[in-house]
């Protein structure tokens, strides 16, 4: 089955400064990747969104990269603020069927004033 | 409420009661997910359906879990002989199906039922 490792687990930057979280998948099977992110006792939201088909995608302060030779993928997100703080979640699926979507076990980001 | 409803938001019981979530998608969603999610963790897939069909069910989900979705729209996760290692975050999600190449396939999640067994 699929295997999907993220790093870092925690990850503390300044106001303003850059966040890069990296997850490796192992099936080749997987065409799909998502990200969440996950505020304290709330539900997972998706915040982007990358196909294999496609090297990189951009949401205003938020990127996804992919690499699909190397298996692995990407979360950037530029001029972070305190409300980016929260644990996000990589994942890889089958396009065809996200929700059998295998996660990452989170990056918990703290953005210091 | 057009979002992922989830019930009970919390829920405590003795080791070896039965336990009862259940989980209203969002109106018109096909498919239907239940994760489960520890402290320190990512969502474990637990099982799938497809409109009333269970299509697959992971390894993780031992003969003491049963899910069903018997009109295609509420589904219910039902845990027998609790244990205290089934104490979780039971996450729902559903999403609707879309063809290939469309936005469809995003899934939304509910809250979550945290369970604590005592």
């Amino acid at each position: 089955g699929e295997n999907v490792e993220q790093h870092p687990s925690t990850l503390s930057v300044q106001e303003g400064d850059s966040a890069v979280i990296k997850c490796t998948y192992s099936d080749s099977a997987s065409n799909y990747f998502p990200w969440y992110k996950q505020e304290l006792g709330k539900r997972p939201q998706l915040i982007i969104d990358i196909r294999s088909n496609v090297g990189e995608k951009k949401d205003q302060r938020i990127a996804v990269t992919l690499n699909k030779t190397a298996k692995h993928f990407s979360l950037h997100i530029t001029e972070t603020q305190p409300e980016d703080s929260a644990v996000y979640f990589c994942a890889a699926s089958p396009y065809t069927n996200a929700g059998k979507s295998t996660f990452g076990d989170g990056t918990t980001l703290t953005v210091k004033p | 409420d057009t979002g992922v409803s989830q019930n009970p938001r919390h829920k405590i019981t003795k080791r070896g009661q039965n336990v009862t979530f259940r989980c209203d998608p969002i109106s018109e969603h096909n498919r239907l997910y239940w994760y489960r999610q520890t402290l320190g963790q990512g969502p474990e897939f637990l099982t799938y359906f497809q409109n009333e069909a269970q299509l697959e069910k992971s390894r993780l989900l031992s003969d003491r879990f049963s899910a069903e979705r018997p009109k295609g729209s509420f589904s219910t996760l039902e845990i027998q002989r609790t244990e205290q290692g089934d104490s979780a975050m039971y996450l729902c999600a559903s999403s609707p199906l879309g063809k290939e190449g469309g936005a469809k396939n995003i899934q939304y999640f509910g809250a979550g039922t945290r369970l604590s067994v005592l």
